[in-house]
């Protein structure tokens, strides 16, 4: 069974630039959630999609958005980059909204350089 | 404050020592509790889950809630160098929560 697949896994941005990343959950799957990775903050949440609408946001600026699409796969953007927007980009997939009780299965992430 | 804190570390122990793993939070809605486990350039993996207060055991890991407390912990028992990793505890709040909140998460390293 696949797993939680992350693309790219690394990525190199320059300031302003603005990236895209990708997360296909785990067949049957239907809730996408998206976490950011960094050594002083931890894994902060990012947002959930559920059937292709956001059920949760977290504290980031609007820079920050996603989307989902009918096959549950999901896209994050960020745009106007910032260096503080280096991070691991963290996706999980679970069978429903409201799975953060059940736990996450997490991608290996990608991994974003902003200079 | 974080909601969640948790000692980055890092914990250095020595092989067969008992490992206590500690988080505290002050969101008293948090009903799910979580330990992950991720190793270094890894994806974080669940390790352990139980729900609202006391004691889960799953072969040399245990993990208990004292929810009056707001206290959570992580015991490994009889450590092993394959358990160097990052501990990250996580929760959420009642049924249909849509977000887990970590803590920064402990680096421990069992040295043989």
């Amino acid at each position: 069974k696949a797993g939680v697949t992350q693309t790219p896994r690394y990525l190199i941005k320059t300031r302003g630039q603005q990236v895209t990343l990708s997360c296909s959950p785990i067949s049957g799957h239907r809730s996408v959630s998206w976490y950011q990775q960094t050594p002083g903050q931890g894994l902060q949440f990012l947002f959930e999609y559920f059937s292709e609408t956001q059920r949760n946001k977290g504290n980031f600026p609007g820079r920050f958005s996603g989307r989902q699409f009918s096959n549950s796969r999901s896209e994050m953007n960020v745009s106007t980059l910032e260096l503080g927007d280096s991070a691991l980009y963290l996706c999980a997939s679970s069978l429903g909204t409201g799975a953060a009780n059940y736990g996450y299965t997490f991608g290996s992430g990608t991994r974003l350089t902003v200079v | 404050q974080k909601e969640v804190e948790q000692d980055p570390g890092p914990l250095s122990v020595p092989e067969g020592a008992i490992v206590s793993l500690n988080c505290t939070y002050s969101n008293s809605a948090f009903q799910y509790f979580m330990w992950y486990r991720q190793y270094s350039r890894k994806d974080p993996e669940l390790l352990m889950y139980t729900y609202s207060s006391g004691n889960k055991e799953d072969g040399r890991f245990t993990a208990q809630v004292d929810k009056s407390s707001k206290y959570i912990s992580l015991f490994i028992r009889d450590s092993q160098p394959s358990d160097s990793a990052t501990y990250l505890c996580a929760m959420s709040g009642p049924w249909g929560a849509q977000k887990l909140v970590f803590g920064q998460g402990t680096r421990l390293t069992i040295n043989p």
